[in-house]
Formats: C-alpha cells, sequence, structure tokens
C-alpha cells in the first residue's frame, strides 16, 4: 500500500530551536510538495520540488525556512529558528507530473508541530 | 492571484439526505479541479479529480461537477451516512501541479 510517510508525527519545541520535518514521497513520484495549515490561513503551499529540483518556494518565508530533497526518497522541511508563529500542521504529498499523468496529490499525515 | 471560497462553511444534515457542497474560484484559467476529504488529525485523502476540459466525475455516492467559465464546482454526495462526517475540501490545480485550497466545509452527518 503505497502512501506518503511523514516523520516526526507531533513535534513540541521550544522557541529558538530548530526543527527538521521529513517526508518519504511514494516511489516514482517526481514531484514533491510542502503544505502547512493553521486555522487562521487554511491550507497553504509553502514549496515544491521536481525531479529534486526546487520549481517554487514563493510560499515559504526564506529567512527561516529551508526545502531540501536530498535525494528521490527524502525531502526535509527545516525551521531556524522555529517561532510560535509556526505552529501549524505541515503536510507533503507527492505526485507524478507527466504528459498523461492525472496529477493527483497524495497526502502524508502530516506532523502537528508545537512551538512554546 | 487565485481566490477559492467554499459554501457552506459548516453543514449538519441527517443521515439519507442528498446533499450539495459548493466551491468557488476567481481564476478560470485552470488545470484541474479536486476534492479532498480530511478527517480530523488526519491528511487528506483524493475523492475526485476533474480535469479542466471535463465537465464531471463520479466515484460511488459522489459527483463532481465543474463550470470553468462561471468558476465553479459542486460536490454532491447521494444519501449521505454518519461516515461522511469531515472536512471536505475544493482544490483549484494551477500550471505545475500547484493547488490552491478554499477553507472547507465541515460536514456532520447525524443518525
Amino acid at each position: 500500500d503505497a502512501r506518503v510517510t511523514q516523520t516526526p508525527r507531533h513535534k513540541v519545541t521550544e522557541m529558538g530551536q530548530e526543527v527538521t520535518m521529513r517526508c518519504q514521497p511514494i516511489l516514482g513520484h517526481n514531484t514533491v510538495f510542502w503544505y502547512r495549515q493553521t486555522m487562521m490561513q487554511g491550507l497553504e503551499l509553502l514549496a515544491y520540488f521536481r525531479n529534486r529540483a526546487p520549481l517554487d518556494d514563493s510560499g515559504m518565508p526564506k529567512d527561516r525556512f529551508s526545502a531540501e530533497m536530498p535525494d528521490a526518497t527524502l525531502a526535509t522541511l527545516k525551521i531556524q529558528p522555529s517561532e510560535p508563529r509556526d505552529s501549524a500542521v505541515y503536510f507533503c504529498a507527492s505526485g507524478f507530473r507527466g504528459n498523461f499523468s492525472k496529477n493527483i496529490q497524495y497526502f502524508g499525515a502530516g506532523t502537528r508541530l508545537s512551538v512554546l | 492571484k487565485q481566490e477559492v471560497t467554499q459554501i457552506p462553511a459548516a453543514l449538519s444534515v441527517p443521515e439519507g439526505e442528498n446533499l450539495v457542497l459548493n466551491c468557488s474560484f476567481t481564476d478560470s484559467a485552470i488545470y484541474n479541479l479536486q476534492w479532498f476529504r480530511q478527517d480530523p488529525g488526519k491528511g487528506l485523502t483524493s475523492l475526485l479529480l476533474i480535469q479542466s476540459s471535463q465537465r464531471e466525475q463520479t466515484s460511488g455516492r459522489l459527483n463532481a461537477s465543474l463550470d470553468k467559465s462561471s468558476g465553479r464546482s459542486t460536490l454532491y454526495i447521494a444519501a449521505s451516512q454518519p461516515g461522511d462526517s469531515a472536512t471536505y475540501l475544493c482544490a483549484v490545480g494551477e500550471y505545475g501541479n500547484k493547488l490552491v485550497f478554499g477553507a472547507g466545509t465541515i460536514l456532520r452527518v447525524k443518525s
């Protein structure tokens, strides 16, 4: 049963600490997305990659957020230093973008981050 | 900038009712439109995807329609069940696979 795996599922940290969230996309998918969900803003796209290359990170605060894909099986989202306003659920999604693909995105269960 | 609006924000219905969830978007230059379901504390599950060239898609008791020119989509749920209780999210697909989400409709089906 192919699925997007995110770790950790929950993270509580103190303001100023570094936070790293990890995502394992579905094998064979060439596009990976990072979203953030809050009550106030809903679901927002932070960044996405195709074939491991960043295509758009305009939704991400550049001064403290960074996203990478060290290899095809791992995507990371890092916050340094973290702030209370970063508290949210962070979702990773993957999909396959091709000429005849349906472009469906498959979501992980999310990482619930609380910054105290 | 694309904006997606979902109405109603919340809906409570008795079991067995047919219901309609509405989604509107401001820019008709879309690639596709997806309806998702989100259960509390869980990720999103894709329910239906309508390509921009299509008018509707059906899966079981769910039917989604798309009218690109008017910037509207509806999700029709037939014979609702308590297990349908969840938040339903509409997302417009833009070029490059980017999704712009609505705020969602919280559905509660009472037994």
